[in-house]
């Protein structure tokens, strides 16, 4: 049973630059979140995707941060201008309907 | 608002002893889920428990044991006999429902705990 992936795991950018993160969510789930997670804090939500339509959006996702899931597989996360602040670990999970939400290892981002 | 607080940041004690996490909610839901997740240092969040608020009995699973209290809002964790591979950041979490009928999860700040040999 494969578990949630991401992709990069790593990701090292220079203020300004654009970056796009991957999720593959465990292969049944239907839904998929988006959560950030800053050094020392527990996650935080961003986003959810039912199927391919985005149905929630928290208010910590400004206007340079956009997601997808076109297929209702996979989804990108793209940082648009990226900042200081945007340092974080950004984490996917998946679920069953109202199951439980399984996270993926995450993707670690550094702005220079 | 919906909350949860652990209010021990970090605890640290001798491999073999018990060791009780705690974490307290605040929710205005009236059915909810509460959770407990691991984050070992690879960073991963791995999945230990899900508890459904009307369901108040204990849980144990091997070593580890959930005591959900809802008089209290509490729902603490307790590791017996801890071993150094459970040294990790342990989160509890709540899910807050959206209009959808989908819901997040509102995680506490952690606890880091070490497990020294």
């Amino acid at each position: 049973d494969t578990g949630v992936s991401q992709d990069p795991r790593h990701k090292i950018t220079k203020r300004g630059q654009n970056v796009t993160f991957r999720c593959d969510p465990i292969s049944e789930h239907n839904r998929l979140y988006w959560y950030r997670q800053t050094l020392g804090q527990g996650p935080e939500f961003l986003t959810y995707f039912q199927n391919e339509a985005q149905l929630e959006k928290s208010r910590l996702l400004s206007d340079r941060f956009s997601a997808e899931r076109p297929k209702g597989s996979f989804s990108t996360l793209e940082i648009q201008r990226t900042e200081q602040g945007d340092s974080a670990m950004y984490l996917c999970a998946s679920s069953l309907g109202s199951n439980t939400q399984y996270f993926g290892p995450g993707t670690r981002l550094t702005v220079l | 608002a919906q909350k949860v607080t652990q209010a021990q940041t970090e605890i640290s004690v001798v491999e073999k002893e018990d060791v009780t996490l705690d974490c307290v909610y605040e929710t205005r839901d009236t059915t909810y889920y509460l959770f407990w997740y691991k984050q070992p240092p690879s960073g991963e969040l791995v999945f230990l428990i899900r508890r459904n608020s009307f369901d108040e009995q204990n849980e144990i699973s091997g070593r580890y044991s959930w005591n959900f209290q809802k008089s209290t809002s509490s729902f603490n964790f307790t590791i017996t006999a801890s071993q150094v591979v459970d040294s990790a950041v342990y989160f509890c979490a709540l899910s807050e429902h959206f209009a959808s009928s989908a819901s997040k999860i509102i995680f506490g700040s952690g606890t880091r705990l070490s497990i020294r040999p």
